[in-house]
């Protein structure tokens, strides 16, 4: 089945850094792609989604790039400060069931000040 | 804009016993959904349900019991309990074909002593 996997598990950025994580899948049926993020004490708030025919989206400092041939998805931002401080998860899914989406085991962020 | 409440926020169990979780949705949405969360893990999805009374197993089934007593509300049993286990357990609904409309609760945290 689909392996997903994401990296790195920690990462720590000065403020207005850039802060890079990248994701790895293997099902090459995978359809939609799609960055999470979580704050201490919540669920997960979707900050992007992307699907198969996009290869690069960009929203309020947010840079997801898809690179179907390398199976790597990858979100970028630019710019961060305290407040993006959480764990931030990709996850994916293909064609055939939209409904059984895998989750990447997340990247805990630190935005030092 | 609608809401996902999980009930209890935290939830300490004795080893063996059998503990109930509770989720509700105002958003009038036909999908539920129940993940697991342990560190360093991501989130496997345990059970769904796509209307009310139907259920379908996840990745991670044996050991829970789910419930779509009607469409608002997706419950969620642990048979019985492991000793020392500890996660975080989240609800999500969405109500399109994709996950990108996923909506999360912020989840019960579970202690097993």
């Amino acid at each position: 089945g689909e392996q997903v996997e994401q990296r790195p598990p920690h990462l720590s950025v000065r403020e207005g850094d850039s802060a890079f994580i990248i994701c790895t899948y293997t099902d090459s049926a995978t359809a939609y792609f799609y960055w999470y993020k979580q704050e201490p004490g919540a669920g997960l708030q979707l900050l992007m989604s992307v699907f198969s025919n996009v290869d690069r989206k960009e929203e309020q400092g947010l840079t997801v790039l898809l690179n179907k041939k390398d199976k790597r998805l990858s979100l970028n931002l630019t710019a961060a400060h305290p407040g993006d401080s959480a764990v931030y998860f990709c996850a994916v899914s293909d064609d055939t069931n939209a409904y059984k989406v895998i989750f990447g085991k997340g990247t805990h962020l630190h935005v030092l000040p | 804009g609608g809401i996902i409440t999980q009930t209890p926020k935290f939830l300490i169990g004795q080893e063996g016993q059998k503990l109930t979780l509770k989720c509700q949705q105002n958003f009038n949405h036909d999908t539920m959904y129940w993940y697991r969360q342990d560190s360093g893990k991501g989130l496997r999805l345990i059970y769904y349900s796509i209307t009310e009374n139907d259920l379908q197993k996840g990745d991670l089934s044996e050991g829970y019991d789910a419930s779509r007593e009607k469409k608002s509300s997706f419950s969620l049993t642990v048979t019985s309990a492991q000793k020392n286990e500890m996660a975080v357990f989240l609800c999500a609904s969405d109500g399109g074909f994709s996950a990108e409309t996923l909506y999360f609760g912020s989840g019960t945290r579970l202690t097993v002593l």
